[in-house]
This record gives structure tokens, C-alpha cells and sequence, in this order.
């Protein structure tokens, strides 16, 4: 089935502790987005990509870094510099000008 | 900028009751597109429509419907006859145009409004 597939759906990191939330898309699109969720705030933009090998940051882009070696994957890594990394990341690809969103990860710090 | 206010944060309605979730937008852009999407507890966005600016003409999917008015920059989303199923948090979001050829659209989300439907 074609789709985007986000891994795993809850995350447990320890403070200090660099983590990687993986995004797979087999729907060959060609732009890729990392949002974060906070209860009552939306979703902000972390980081976008528009083909592979380039990305720019979004919003609120601070103690996040990603990756774009291939067009089917968009791994996300929150650092141990992201003070606050408790939420729900989903991660979305395009075409037509839409969005189509992947069911998250829910990213808890223990 | 482009902006996006969903002023309601949290409807609660009876099943069989019409609701309408409120979206306001703000951009500077001509061409820009509109979006509503639904969370349901999953946490999957689930995609429900995309409407252009230059399209106002009002679309009914079952019992979904939207009112695009450019006028007011509103685009709202009506639930008739709601059921239980249809509660989750609704978002509306708004793309303008990339600045350069090429260019990503990026969609700009509101806060959400939570539909709550009581049985």
C-alpha cells in the first residue's frame, strides 16, 4: 500500500540523549515536512524538503537536524540540545499542493 | 505572512446536530491554497479538501461542506447531522505560493478546533 510510514509511534529518550525518528514515503513525492504538535499550539514546522540532498529549516528548526539522502526517507534527529522535546512529530509529503501526513511519533523524555 | 486563526477551540455538540467549524486566513498572496484536515485520537491528519483561491465555489462531500468566501478570507467547514465518529480535532491550514520557481508550498496550520459529539 502506498503511503507514509512513521517509526516507532512512541519514542522514550532519556535527557541528554540524541534520538531519530524515521519517515518512509513510497508515494514518490518530492517534498517532505517534519511538524511538532504541542496540545493547544497546531503544528509548527521543524524542517522541509524539497528534493533530495537539500532541506531548509522551518519555524522552530533549534536542536533538530535532518537528512535527505534518498527521496523515499526523511529521518528526523532531536539532539540533546532540543530543550523541550516532549511531543507528537509527524512528519508529511506533498504533491499538488497538498500535504499527506504519516500517524506520528509520540517522543516522551524520561 | 501568511496566518490562520481557528478562533473556536473546543465545540461540543449532540449527535444529529449541524455544526460549522469557523476558519480565517491571512495572506498577501493572490494564489494561495486552503486545506482542512481531520485528527481523530489516532493522531493521523486525515486530508478532507483542498480548494485554490481562485476557486469560491462552495463543495458538499456527504455530509461535509465548505464555504469559501474570499470576501471575509473565510473558508468554513460544516458537519451535518454529526455523529460520534466525527469527533476529533479539525484543522484548517493555508499555502501561499513559494516565493521562487520551484519552490515549496508550506502549509501553515491553526491551532485546531476539537469536535466533540455526544451520543
Amino acid at each position: 500500500d502506498g503511503g507514509i510510514t512513521q517509526s516507532p509511534k512512541y519514542l522514550f529518550r532519556k535527557e541528554g540523549q540524541n534520538v531519530t525518528l524515521s519517515c518512509e514515503q513510497n508515494l514518490n513525492h518530492d517534498a517532505m515536512y517534519w511538524y511538532r504538535q504541542d496540545p493547544g499550539q497546531g503544528l509548527r514546522l521543524i524542517y522541509y524538503s524539497q528534493i533530495v540532498n537539500d532541506f531548509q529549516k522551518g519555524d522552530i528548526a533549534e536542536g533538530y537536524s535532518v537528512s535527505r539522502e534518498k527521496k523515499e526517507s526523511f529521518p528526523l534527529t532531536v539532539t540533546s540540545a532540543q530543550k523541550n522535546p516532549t511531543a507528537f512529530y509527524l512528519c508529511a509529503s506533498s504533491i499538488a499542493r497538498a500535504a499527506f501526513f504519516g500517524q506520528g511519533t509520540r517522543l516522551t523524555v524520561v | 505572512a501568511q496566518k490562520v486563526t481557528q478562533a473556536q477551540t473546543e465545540i461540543s455538540v449532540v449527535e444529529k446536530e449541524d455544526v460549522t467549524l469557523d476558519c480565517v486566513y491571512e495572506t498577501r498572496d493572490t494564489t494561495y491554497y486552503l486545506f482542512w484536515y481531520k485528527q481523530p485520537p489516532s493522531g493521523e491528519l486525515v486530508f478532507l479538501i483542498r480548494r485554490n483561491s481562485f476557486d469560491e465555489q462552495n463543495e458538499i462531500s456527504g455530509r461535509y461542506s465548505w464555504n469559501f468566501q474570499k470576501s471575509t478570507s473565510s473558508f468554513n467547514f460544516t458537519i451535518t447531522a454529526s455523529q460520534v465518529v466525527d469527533s476529533a480535532v479539525y484543522f484548517c491550514a493555508l499555502s501561499e505560493a513559494p516565493a521562487a520557481s520551484g519552490g515549496s508550498y508550506i502549509p501553515t496550520f491553526g491551532r485546531g478546533t476539537s469536535l466533540i459529539v455526544h451520543p
